[in-house]
């Protein structure tokens, strides 16, 4: 089966820690995303790639930074935590532009205390 | 700006029925629209994929219409079961490379 993971399913953090989120596609995909989830907010756009070592940033990158060393692993990284990033965290791969559909991982849940 | 806005009241509906949900933009031009399941807890799946010269597309028991006149799109689900409940996402494409979402319709299909 192929799949998107996401390292942790659940996350505690202090304010002002570095957080790293990390995700892994099998399927050779170019694309990547990380978008974050909030009840009423639906799902919002963090940063994504098209390709090793580029990024492009989405509608709310302030806070965050992102890294992609290779093609597999895209990593979201929070450079100091705050409660207002307390959130579900969503990874997500593609073909091309995305004609034949996003994977997603199943999710961080990040709890910033 | 850019909208996609889907009913935000959750759908009530009996087992065996038909559900309709529906996706309304604006200000997007997109080659094509896409479906997406989620449920609590869950990455999103996607479901379908319309593109802009299809006006309906069909897979099982879902169907799809994609009205870029009407800028809408309605998303079936022919006899309806319990396992359908869920929240059902819209998504379009814009210029750039990332999908939009809408904020969902939640289903709920009681026995």
């Amino acid at each position: 089966d192929v799949k998107v993971t996401q390292s942790s399913r659940y996350l505690v953090k202090r304010t002002g820690e570095k957080v790293f989120l990390e995700c892994v596609q099998d399927m050779d995909h170019e694309n990547m995303f990380w978008y974050r989830q909030d009840p009423g907010l639906g799902l919002r756009l963090i940063y994504f790639s098209y390709d090793v070592k580029m990024k492009e940033k989405g509608d709310i990158p302030e806070g965050y930074s992102v890294s992609r060393e290779k093609k597999e692993r895209f990593s979201l990284i929070l450079e100091s935590a705050s409660t207002n990033q307390t959130s579900m965290y969503l990874c997500a791969s593609s073909s091309r532009r995305g004609a034949y559909g996003y994977t997603f991982g199943s999710g961080t849940r990040l709890t910033v205390v | 700006s850019q909208k996609i806005e889907q009913n935000s009241e959750a759908l009530n509906i009996q087992e065996g029925k038909t559900a309709t949900l529906t996706c309304n933009y604006t200000n997007y031009s997109p080659a094509y629209l896409q479906w997406y399941r989620q449920d609590p807890g869950r990455g999103p799946v996607f479901l379908l994929l319309i593109r802009e010269n299809e006006k309906e597309k069909r897979k099982e028991r879902l169907k799809v219409t994609f009205d870029t006149t009407l800028k809408q799109s309605l998303f079936h689900i022919t006899a309806s079961q319990p396992a359908d409940s869920a929240t059902y996402l819209c998504a379009l494409e814009d210029s750039g490379y990332a999908l939009n979402f809408g904020k969902g319709t939640s289903l709920l299909v009681t026995p």
